[in-house]
C-alpha cells in the first residue's frame, strides 16, 4: 500500500529565507508526482508536476525535484514572501490513484 | 480554459439528512476524482471515473455514499443518510490523461460540508 508522508508538519519563517519542503512515498513505481498549494478553505491550486522520467521541474521561485529510486521529492522555494502562507501538498500517481500526503503547513511572517 | 465547478460551496445539514454534490469538469478531461478532506487531514480519494466508468470506489462508503458520472461528463456524489464524521471538504478533480501519458490534475474549489 502506497504511502505518503510529509516532513515537516508545520513550519514558520522570517519573509526571504529559503526553504525546502519533502515529500516520501513507499512504492517507487509511480507515473509522477504533484506538488499543490491549498489556501485556507480553498481548493488545491497545482503548482508543478513531475512525470516518472524527469529529475525536477521549475517554475517562478518554485523548484521540485524527484528521486524515484529512494521515494523522495523536494519542494525549494527561494526567497519566501508572506503570499507564500499555506498548505503544501504532495500527491503520487500510482495505478492510476492519485494519493496525498498530509501536507506541510507554511507561514511566512514579514 | 475553464477550472473545475463545484456546487454547493457550503452546505449545512443535520445528521440523517441527504446531501448532493454536484461537479462539471474541465472539458474533455475523461479522469474525475471526489477526495474527501477532513480538517488537517490530506485529501482522501472516495472514488475515480475514467469517462463514465468506476476505476476505483474501494474507500468509498457504499452503505451512504454513491455516485454517478452519466456520460461521461458531469458527476454527483451523494450522501445518504449523512453522519456527523462526514463533516469535511468534498473536493473534484479532473485530468486529460492521455493514454500511457497521465497529465496534471487540477480542482475545483471544494464543497464544505457541515453535519450538525
Amino acid at each position: 500500500k502506497q504511502e505518503v508522508t510529509q516532513i515537516p508538519a508545520a513550519l514558520s519563517v522570517p519573509e526571504g529565507e529559503n526553504l525546502v519542503l519533502n515529500c516520501s512515498f513507499t512504492d517507487s513505481a509511480i507515473y509522477n508526482l504533484q506538488w499543490f498549494r491549498q489556501d485556507p478553505g480553498k481548493g488545491l491550486t497545482s503548482l508543478l508536476l513531475i512525470q516518472s522520467s524527469q529529475r525536477e521541474q521549475t517554475s517562478g521561485r518554485l523548484n521540485a525535484s524527484l528521486d524515484k529510486s529512494s521515494g523522495r521529492s523536494t519542494l525549494y522555494i527561494a526567497a519566501s514572501q508572506p503570499g507564500d502562507s499555506a498548505t503544501y501538498l504532495c500527491a503520487v500517481l500510482i495505478t492510476d490513484k492519485l494519493i496525498f500526503g498530509t501536507g506541510t503547513r507554511l507561514q511566512v511572517f514579514p | 480554459e475553464a477550472g473545475v465547478a463545484q456546487s454547493p460551496r457550503y452546505k449545512i445539514i443535520e445528521k440523517r439528512q441527504s446531501v448532493a454534490f454536484w461537479c462539471n469538469p474541465i472539458s474533455g478531461h475523461a479522469t474525475l476524482y471526489w477526495y474527501q478532506q477532513i480538517l488537517g487531514q490530506g485529501p482522501k480519494l472516495l472514488i475515480q471515473f475514467q469517462n463514465n466508468g468506476v476505476v476505483d470506489d474501494s474507500q468509498l462508503p457504499k452503505d451512504r455514499f454513491s455516485a454517478e458520472r452519466l456520460k461521461g461528463v458531469d458527476s454527483t456524489l451523494k450522501i445518504q443518510p449523512a453522519k456527523l464524521e462526514d463533516s469535511a471538504v468534498y473536493l473534484c478533480a479532473s485530468s486529460l490523461d492521455l493514454g500511457l501519458l497521465r497529465t496534471e490534475a487540477f480542482f475545483g474549489q471544494g464543497t464544505r460540508l457541515t453535519v450538525v
